[in-house]
């Protein structure tokens, strides 16, 4: 298998764009999470889905963030406005159903907003 | 609610030194643990986990970890450490049959001096 895949790799904007971040997860795996990773908070679940419904949002910073997924091969995390402090990598994890929990991470979003 | 405290941010060892990354978490249940890695520049990688079967647990690149219930510990070991060891290290925790998400702690990142 591919493992998670994530787009872009890289993405550099200015303040106020909107930036659509882009994940597949793993064939049959059921559930998805968006994290967000800086030096100052560290890693943050921002929201996570169960057969492509989000089950808990409460770690999404504003309504600036949004989520959704589909259906089971694709999300997007998109924000809009964009703002600097917004620079962070950002990650998608899957897990499968009824499985020990483990989370299979891709290689991350750099974003980065000036 | 479930927690997981990683004791010391950074931890210095000389090449060939044991490894010692501490772990504790808070559950009334035993829980579901994961010891992740993370390399520059890259996602986490799963690298051992505890799912209630055997409490010595052997993972990926001569780590272990050892679940101390009276303890509530998860504290990960390597016996002779090698430079590629080098890295951010994570302990996280779930709740079966609550949800599915995992808890992260705040990271350890570990150096290997030649």
């Amino acid at each position: 298998d591919a493992g998670v895949i994530q787009s872009p790799r890289h993405e550099v904007t200015e303040m106020g764009q909107e930036v659509t971040l882009r994940c597949k997860p793993i064939s049959g795996h059921n559930s998805l999470f968006w994290y967000r990773q800086t030096m100052m908070r560290g890693l943050e679940l921002l929201i996570y889905f169960n057969n492509n419904v989000p089950i808990d949002d409460s770690g999404m910073p504003e309504d600036r963030f949004s989520a959704k997924m589909p259906n089971a091969s694709f999300s997007t995390l998109k924000i809009q406005p964009s703002e600097p402090r917004d620079s962070a990598v950002y990650f998608c994890a899957s897990s499968l159903p009824g499985a020990s929990y483990e989370q299979y991470f891709g290689p991350g979003t750099r974003l980065t907003v000036t | 609610a479930q927690s997981v405290t990683q004791l010391g941010s950074h931890v210095s060892v000389s090449e060939g030194a044991l490894v010692l990354l501490r772990c504790n978490y808070s559950s009334s249940v035993p829980p579901y643990l994961f010891w992740y890695v993370q390399y520059p520049n890259q996602g986490l990688q799963l690298l051992l986990k505890y799912t209630s079967a055997a409490t010595l647990v052997k993972g990926i690149n001569g780590f272990e970890a050892e679940f101390k219930k009276s303890e509530t510990s998860f504290h990960l070991t390597k016996p002779s450490a090698h430079m590629s060891d080098a890295a951010e290290y994570f302990c996280a925790v779930s709740d079966p049959g609550v949800s599915n998400k995992l808890i992260f702690g705040t990271g350890t990142l570990l150096a290997v001096q030649p």
